[in-house]
């Protein structure tokens, strides 16, 4: 079993919907929590990273982290074709949080 | 300013050949990172590098594997004798500290024929 989860999808939703994207992890050492968005055939780009629990807002994207259930979500509001991509979650222990595991990915689909 | 620079992009190349991929990390950072990405196991840390020493090489599949940084601008990941299982993308990253920010090349996409 993978230390980080993702649903692979494609997770389809429509122009200008919440597009909600979920990630659970078995490492309770993780103390730190990244986004990455893949475009198909391009590396990996930061979108967002979250280390308390709560919620945390940056333009249409809100990252979600709660320890106790070991679960991490990214929300995007009125989600955009740009949008449509590959989502990588990724979880770093303090102290070495370069040290990232990696989800699969969730593929979003975002249709007009 | 540039940001991470890996070559060669692509590479197919025979079993049992040797493959040399190599990387330019962002000027000041002081972290370096080779994943391997496939399908099945999504992206997989390799090896770091924290100011051109080996921090962890854990996720270095076998001995035929091995990377080097011997300065702080340049880095190569070498498999050899490579194998069809190698096939896959692999990515070079660096990072100014410790954080998880890191910063992806291209990639490059190897296949072993």
């Amino acid at each position: 079993q993978k230390e980080v989860e993702q649903n692979s999808g494609p997770l389809s939703v429509p122009e200008g919907a919440i597009a909600s994207l979920n990630c659970t992890y078995s490492d309770r050492g993780s103390q730190s929590f990244f986004w990455y968005r893949q475009y198909s055939g391009k590396s990996p780009e930061l979108i967002m990273f979250i280390y308390s629990n709560g919620d945390k807002e940056d333009g249409r994207f809100t990252a979600q982290l709660n320890k106790a259930s070991q679960y991490v979500s990214l929300l995007i509001r009125d989600s955009q074709p740009s949008d449509s991509a590959t989502y990588l979650c990724a979880g770093g222990h303090t102290g070495t949080a370069s040290k990232l595991t990696f989800g699969t990915g969730t593929r979003l689909q975002v249709t007009l | 300013d540039a940001g991470v620079i890996q070559s060669p992009r692509h590479e197919v190349t025979e079993m049992g050949q040797e493959v040399t991929l190599r990387c330019k990390p962002i000027s000041g950072h002081d972290y370096l990172f080779w994943y391997r990405q496939t399908m099945m196991r999504g992206l997989e840390l390799l090896i770091y590098f924290n100011n051109n020493v080996p921090i962890d090489d854990s996720g270095m599949p076998e001995d035929r594997f091995s990377a080097k940084m011997p300065n702080a601008s340049f880095s190569t990941l070498k498999i050899q004798p490579s194998e069809p299982r190698d096939s896959a993308v692999y990515f070079c990253a660096s990072s100014l500290m410790p954080t998880g920010e890191l910063f992806f090349g291209e990639g490059s996409r190897l296949t072993v024929l």
